[in-house]
C-alpha cells in the first residue's frame, strides 16, 4: 500500500520569494515514481516534475526543483522566484514502477499555496 | 498545453436524473482515466481505460459506469444521480509505458446533485 502525506493545508509566499512544499511518502515497492501537480482555481491538473526512486539527482524544471531525500521519504517540491501565477493548489503523488502504470498513481490531499503581491 | 476536453464544466441537477460527463482527448493517448475529487481532498480513481473496449473500475467504488468505443472519447454516466454523487468528475489521458509517465487533465466538471 502506499500513502502520501502533505501536512500543510495551505501556504502564503511573498512575490518573488522561494517557497518548499512538504511532502512525505511510505510504500514497500522498492522502486517509485514521485509526481507534483498544480490545480489552479480553473480546475485542470497541471503535471509539473517527475522523480524516479533510482535517480541519483534531484529533478529540475525551470523554476520548480524536487528536493528528494530517499532516506527519510520525502519529496518536497520548491519553487523560486514565486509568481502571482503560481498560486493554486498542490499535489503531490507517486506510483510503483513496477507496476508500470499510471492506475497505480497515489494522490496527497494537497497544499492551497497563495502568493502575495 | 493540454488537448483533453470535459463537458460540461458546471452541472447542476435533480435527484433521479441521467446524466453523462464527456470526456475527450485529441492526443491519442490509449489510457485514459477517471478521478473523483471532493473540495480540498485528494483525487481517487474510479475508472480507468487501457484502450478501446477496455474498462475497468478502480480503488473508489463508483456508482457510476464508462464506456470506450472510441480512443478519443471517455464518457461517465450516472444512470440516477443523488446528493452523494456531487463532486468535481476529473478526466485524464497518458501515454502507454514510460517510468515517468504523466497525466493530462481536462478542466473537470463539477457536478451539483440536488
Amino acid at each position: 500500500a502506499q500513502k502520501i502525506t502533505q501536512t500543510q493545508p495551505g501556504m502564503f509566499v511573498q512575490e518573488k520569494e522561494a517557497v518548499t512544499l512538504d511532502c512525505t511518502y511510505d510504500t514497500s515497492d522498492p522502486s517509485y515514481g514521485l509526481f507534483w501537480y498544480k490545480q489552479p482555481s480553473s480546475g485542470e491538473m497541471i503535471f509539473l516534475i517527475y522523480q524516479g526512486s533510482y535517480d541519483q539527482q534531484n529533478a529540475t524544471e525551470g523554476r520548480y526543483s524536487l528536493n528528494f531525500q530517499k532516506a527519510r521519504k520525502s519529496a518536497n517540491l520548491v519553487i523560486s522566484a514565486s509568481q502571482l501565477g503560481d498560486s493554486a493548489m498542490y499535489f503531490c503523488a507517486m506510483r510503483p514502477i513496477s507496476s508500470g502504470s499510471a492506475r497505480q498513481l497515489t494522490f496527497g490531499s494537497g497544499t492551497q499555496l497563495t502568493v502575495l503581491p | 498545453e493540454a488537448d483533453i476536453y470535459q463537458t460540461p464544466r458546471y452541472l447542476v441537477i435533480g435527484t433521479g436524473k441521467k446524466i453523462t460527463l464527456e470526456c475527450s482527448q485529441t492526443m491519442g493517448h490509449d489510457k485514459m482515466y477517471w478521478y473523483q475529487q471532493d473540495p480540498g481532498m485528494e483525487l481517487h480513481l474510479i475508472h480507468y481505460s487501457y484502450g478501446v473496449n477496455s474498462t475497468e473500475k478502480g480503488d473508489l467504488s463508483s456508482e457510476s459506469t464508462v464506456s470506450r468505443i472510441r480512443t478519443e472519447h471517455f464518457p461517465l454516466t450516472l444512470e440516477s444521480a443523488r446528493p452523494s454523487h456531487t463532486s468535481q468528475y476529473l478526466c485524464a489521458s497518458s501515454e502507454l509505458g514510460g517510468t515517468n509517465e504523466k497525466l493530462f487533465f481536462g478542466s473537470g466538471t463539477q457536478l451539483s446533485v440536488l
